[in-house]
């Protein structure tokens, strides 16, 4: 079955660009989405199709995918932006998530 | 405004059935995809099943057999048959809508959720 992996945390400083990436095999050849998840909260799409905001979503979110890596950005990280990260991707009909990024804004 | 509320969770012993609906607002029911994904306690997400616009279903392996997604057009509601509980099922269910015309979209409305546990 296929997997996308991610690591587990990344911190980054107030201001700064926080990075996060989800792998899987030829993951580029299909669309990745991008979720965030805040304690006691509903899951937010914040990318979908590698690069694409939801309305409401904020400039400093960013996604791209190429090859085997999807990648999260998000520019001038507030602490608000301190959650768990899911990217998600469909593999013939059947939704994957990563096991999911904790974003630590220290 | 496009809202969609689980509903019928609860506590059920091993081996026993639940049914969770997922009532939705603003959109109708047969117009997208949508998804049910649960989130076991302290865990990530997890995709459980499908239902197209078309009214194709897909499940994940780990629920294949056991569980059954349908709608009800009438009454623009989704709808999660849970048979065979086992302990692993227990998590937090969401209901989550997909596109109108593809998978691609995302997931962009999702529900609170509904607690599921499975316990003697």
């Amino acid at each position: 079955s296929y997997e996308l992996t991610q690591p587990p945390s990344v911190s980054v400083s107030p201001g700064q660009t926080a990075s996060i990436t989800c792998s899987g095999d030829k993951l580029g050849s299909k669309y990745a989405c991008w979720y965030q998840q805040k304690p006691g909260q509903s899951p937010v799409l914040v990318i979908y199709q590698d690069n694409k905001r939801p309305s409401g979503i904020p400039e400093r979110f960013s996604g791209s995918n190429s090859r085997n890596t999807a990648t999260l950005t998000i520019s001038g990280t507030q602490a608000l932006d301190e959650a768990d990260y899911y990217c998600q991707a469909w593999d013939s009909s059947t939704a994957v998530f990563g096991g999911g990024t904790k974003l630590t804004v220290l | 405004e496009e809202q969609v509320v689980e509903r019928g969770g609860g506590l059920v012993q091993p081996g026993g059935s639940l049914r969770l609906s997922c009532v939705v607002s603003g959109f109708t029911v047969s117009s997208n995809y949508i998804s049910w994904v649960r989130q076991a306690p302290g865990k990530g997400l997890e995709w459980v099943s499908v239902i197209y616009s078309g009214g194709s279903t897909y499940y994940a392996d780990s629920v294949k057999g056991r569980f059954t997604i349908s709608r009800d057009n009438s009454k623009n509601t989704l709808y999660l048959q849970m048979n065979s509980l086992r302990a692993e099922d227990t998590a937090v269910y969401y209901c989550a809508r997909g596109g109108s015309s593809s998978l691609n979209y995302g997931m962009d409305v999702w529900g609170q959720g509904t607690t599921v546990t499975v316990s003697s």
